[in-house]
């Protein structure tokens, strides 16, 4: 496609709940990364993938977090159990190449958890 | 611990005076900067960078400044327009590329007064 790719744009949901956002990145692009933003906060970076190699969740808050990157393309970002202050705006990015520091947004995801 | 900051949280500005916006960083290994803008239910958009090795970087009415003794970036808009109004997010780059993301600052919110 045109654009990084996001969806659902709006998700609400209950605590305890799973939830499972999904990203298409630029075709091409070998390197996917996933922000979030909270309230009044900045990016927080989650969690990169380049290629084949092993991501990097470092950023990964807890272990109800993870992704996964299928074929080297679409992303599925799942939050398990999900928690009130998961509430945030999570965005999707990707770059041609690691050491290419112009990342493409997607609009994001905005996560409410009841 | 912020490695990117950007203390102000929102700048006002008249149409057609300049806008600056800036950010400070700690780390000193930070090997390249870059400005991103954000308009509302929108994801962050490349807006201009700058290797550590310059001081200045100029596109069109956007000029990024660079002080790496004072660990200090400023982005400036001249003239400022109201389609500038937005957020802005200041980034910085591990040296080498090896880290596989950007630290954003929190972001300062500009409105452009007509």
């Amino acid at each position: 496609g045109a654009g990084v790719s996001q969806s659902p744009s709006n998700k609400v949901t209950e605590k305890g709940k799973d939830v499972e956002l999904r990203c298409d990145p630029i075709s091409g692009h070998t390197a996917l990364y996933w922000y979030r933003q909270s309230l009044g906060q900045g990016l927080e970076f989650l969690i990169y993938f380049q290629g084949n190699s092993a991501p990097d969740k470092s950023g990964l808050p807890s272990d109800r977090f993870s992704a996964e990157r299928t074929g080297g393309s679409v992303s599925t970002l799942t939050i398990q159990r999900t928690q009130q202050e998961d509430s945030a705006v999570y965005l999707c990015a990707s770059s041609l190449r690691t050491t290419n520091e112009k990342l493409f947004f997607g609009s994001g995801t905005q996560l409410s958890v009841l | 611990d912020q490695q990117v900051k950007q203390n102000s949280p929102s700048l006002s500005v008249q149409e057609g005076r300049i806008s600056i916006l800036n950010c400070d960083y700690t780390n000193s290994m930070f090997d390249y900067f870059l400005w991103y803008k954000k308009y509302p239910a929108e994801g962050p958009t490349f807006l201009i960078s700058i290797s550590s090795i310059k001081d200045k970087n100029e596109d069109g009415r956007f000029t990024v400044f660079l002080n790496k003794s004072a660990k200090h970036l400023s982005l400036h808009i001249v003239p400022s327009q109201p389609g500038d109004s937005a957020v802005y997010f200041c980034a910085a780059r591990g040296y080498g590329g090896s880290q596989g993301n950007l630290i954003f600052g929190k972001g300062t919110k500009l409105s452009v007064k007509p």
